[in-house]
């Protein structure tokens, strides 16, 4: 059974671009969480997507997005680049539990 | 209040001993309760879920929920240097989806 694969697994961006990164969950899975973690504040929760929709936010302002498709893979975006969103990203499967699958996360640099 | 709160050590125990991790939520409800691991440069992996009052045991790791105090703990049973990772505490309210939030994490050596 495939794991959470996540890409990239690496990036640096310049301030000012905007990037999009891309999460596809254990199979049979339909619940995809997002998580920004840094040495400073930990796993901090961005959102979380189940059959195409949203159901839960934190606490991220608006430049941080997401979105679901039919087949459960989702992608987050960040646009507008600050040097404090450098920071791994990383992508959580649920099933019909909260038990979370993390991939091995995208570390994104922006310079 | 932080919504989930652990100390973030250094815990420093020996190997063969056990290490104790704890953990304080903030009640809002409804509740899962899990521990990951996160070994440096890596990503967190579950170890344990509890879902109700008291002890759940899985090889040398207990996990123990007491609701009343809003705590939860983690022990490990003859501690191995492989041990030696971050143990994040997390706790999920029923929010009629899944928002997880996590604590700091603890780091935990294990001294050979």
């Amino acid at each position: 059974k495939a794991g959470v694969t996540q890409t990239p697994r690496y990036l640096i961006k310049t301030r000012g671009q905007q990037v999009t990164l891309s999460c596809s969950p254990i199979s049979g899975h339909r619940s995809v969480s997002w998580y920004q973690q840094t040495p400073g504040q930990g796993l901090q929760f961005l959102f979380e997507y189940f059959s195409e929709t949203q159901r839960n936010k934190g606490n991220f302002p608006g430049r941080f997005s997401g979105r679901q498709f039919s087949n459960s893979r989702s992608e987050m975006n960040v646009s507008t680049l600050e040097l404090g969103d450098s920071a791994l990203y990383l992508c959580a499967s649920q099933g019909r539990t909260a038990e979370a699958f993390f991939g091995q996360g995208t570390r994104l640099t922006v310079v | 209040q932080k919504e989930v709160e652990q100390n973030s050590g250094p815990l420093s125990v020996p190997e063969g001993a056990i290490a104790s991790l704890n953990c304080t939520y903030s009640d809002r409800g409804s509740q899962s309760f899990f521990w990951y691991r996160q070994y440096s440069g890596k990503s967190p992996e579950l170890i344990m879920s509890i879902y109700s009052n008291g002890d759940k045991e899985d090889g040398r790791f207990t996990a123990q929920l007491n609701k009343a105090s809003q705590y939860v703990s983690l022990l490990i049973r003859d501690s191995q240097p492989s041990d030696s990772a971050t143990y994040l505490c997390a706790v999920n309210w029923d929010t009629g989806g899944f928002k997880t939030i996590f604590g700091a994490g603890t780091r935990l050596f294990v001294k050979a």
